[in-house]
């Protein structure tokens, strides 16, 4: 089945600086990555995602960019606020394989003012 | 809001114990999920739901039994559980049966004695 590596586990970053998450899948048929957020006592909330049949998707401050060839997918955080401190979670998902996400481990980011 | 409520947001529990976990979505979703969340490890799958009728089960014990009595309505029946199904359980859905993007609740934080 599908596994898909996360790193770093951990990252600390000052506020105001960039920060980027990076997922290795390694179903070749995998055509949706997102990337969901999840803040303390909340459940995990979808803040990107993109489609294989594009190379890269901003969203103001977040953008991630997929390498289908290498298999890798990123997450980058510019300009980083005390309140983007949070975990943040990549999936890959191959259409027609069933309903399940297959969801990396998790980065824990704090941003520190 | 999500439009995902989860209840209760807490349950300590003991082995012998019967309880449930009670899942409601607002957002006119057709399909839902229960999810486990361990400290280290990828949310895991454990149910789907699809208009009602449960369309996947990934070789969860019988000790937990889930609940689909209408599309806005998903219930998690436990019973003899072990300590080490202490976890987050976190409720989700979907527009369709084949659409990636979840909306979670913010989940019941389970603890088994």
């Amino acid at each position: 089945g599908e596994n898909v590596e996360q790193h770093p586990s951990t990252l600390s970053v000052q506020e105001g600086d960039s920060a980027v998450i990076k997922c290795t899948y390694s179903d070749s048929a995998s055509n949706y990555f997102p990337w969901y957020k999840q803040e303390l006592g909340k459940g995990p909330q979808l803040i990107i995602d993109i489609r294989s049949n594009v190379g890269e998707k901003k969203d103001q401050r977040i953008a991630v960019t997929l390498n289908k060839t290498a298999k890798h997918f990123s997450l980058h955080i510019t300009e980083t606020q005390p309140e983007d401190s949070a975990v943040y979670f990549c999936a890959a998902h191959r259409a027609n394989s069933g309903y399940a996400l297959n969801f990396g481990k998790g980065t824990s980011l704090l941003v520190t003012p | 809001e999500t439009g995902v409520t989860q209840t209760p947001r807490h349950l300590v529990m003991g082995m012998t114990n019967k309880k449930s976990l009670k899942c409601e979505q607002h957002l006119g979703h057709n399909a839902m999920y229960w999810y486990k969340q361990s400290a280290k490890k990828p949310l895991e799958l454990m149910f789907v739901y699809s208009l009602e009728e449960r369309v996947e089960n990934n070789s969860v014990p019988s000790r937990f039994s889930p609940e689909c009595p209408n599309s806005s309505h998903l219930f998690l029946h436990l019973h003899t559980l072990q300590p080490e199904d202490s976890a987050l359980y976190l409720c989700a859905s979907s527009h369709g049966t084949g659409e990636e993007k979840l909306f979670f609740g913010s989940g019941t934080q389970l603890s088994v004695l």
